[in-house]
């Protein structure tokens, strides 16, 4: 089976930029969720979505970030305008259902100069 | 609130070392707990889970034991290898759709 994939793997680009990141789940799983890691700060939740409606953007450090699941097999994560702050590896993992284990991505390794 | 906390690494061990991780969850009911691995470069990968008390997860040689008295879910591994190297999290959810990682041990294994 694929698993989660993710595009692009890296992505650099210039400070004010707009910056889309790409999602596709493992087909058949109802949940996803989009998380940020850095040195600094750890693995963070961003947004997750239950059956393409988002449940939770707390996570979501301000409003230049948005999210969204137009269908069962992709979601998109954009930035604008970017920020160098925003630098980090980006994740999109995906869960057949409640209490089951969530599948990652490998990642988009963002660079904001 | 809910929470997992984990040893801070790294962890620097010989090959064919024993290995132990330590993680330590609070939670207001039973939550099912995992163990995810991280690659260099790679996104991070289920390696076992534990879904009620005194389950053992294990896989690829690694084990952990839900330990409901203790609330604990200690990683361990008899004979640690150089691919072994990697960042270890534990995690856990209980009635949530959230995962709720601990910060992440390093495992560095040297031949």
């Amino acid at each position: 089976d694929a698993g989660v994939i993710q595009s692009p793997r890296h992505e650099v680009t210039e400070m004010g930029q707009e910056v889309t990141l790409r999602c596709k789940p493992i087909s058949g799983h109802n949940s996803l969720f989009w998380y940020r890691q850095t040195m600094m700060r750890g693995l963070e939740l961003l947004i997750y979505f239950n059956n393409n409606v988002p449940i939770d953007d707390s996570g979501m450090p301000e409003d230049r970030f948005s999210a969204k699941m137009p269908n069962a097999s992709f979601s998109t994560l954009k930035i604008q305008p970017s920020e160098p702050r925003d630098s980090a590896v980006y994740f999109c993992a995906s869960r057949r259902d409640t209490n089951q284990p969530q599948h990652f991505g490998d990642g988009t390794r963002l660079s904001i100069l | 609130g809910d929470s997992v906390t984990q040893m801070e690494g790294p962890v620097t061990l010989s090959e064919e070392a024993f290995l132990t991780i330590n993680c330590t969850y609070t939670a207001t009911g039973y939550p099912s707990l995992f163990w995810y691995v991280q690659y260099p470069g790679e996104g991070l990968q289920l390696l076992l889970k534990a879904t009620k008390a005194d389950d053992k997860g294990s896989n690829k040689g690694f084990e952990a034991t839900y330990r409901k008295e203790t609330t604990s879910f200690h990683l361990e591994k008899g004979s640690v290898q150089v691919s072994d190297s990697a960042v270890y999290f534990c995690a856990q959810y209980y009635n949530t759709d959230k995962l709720i990682f601990g910060t992440g041990t390093r495992l560095q294994v040297f031949p």
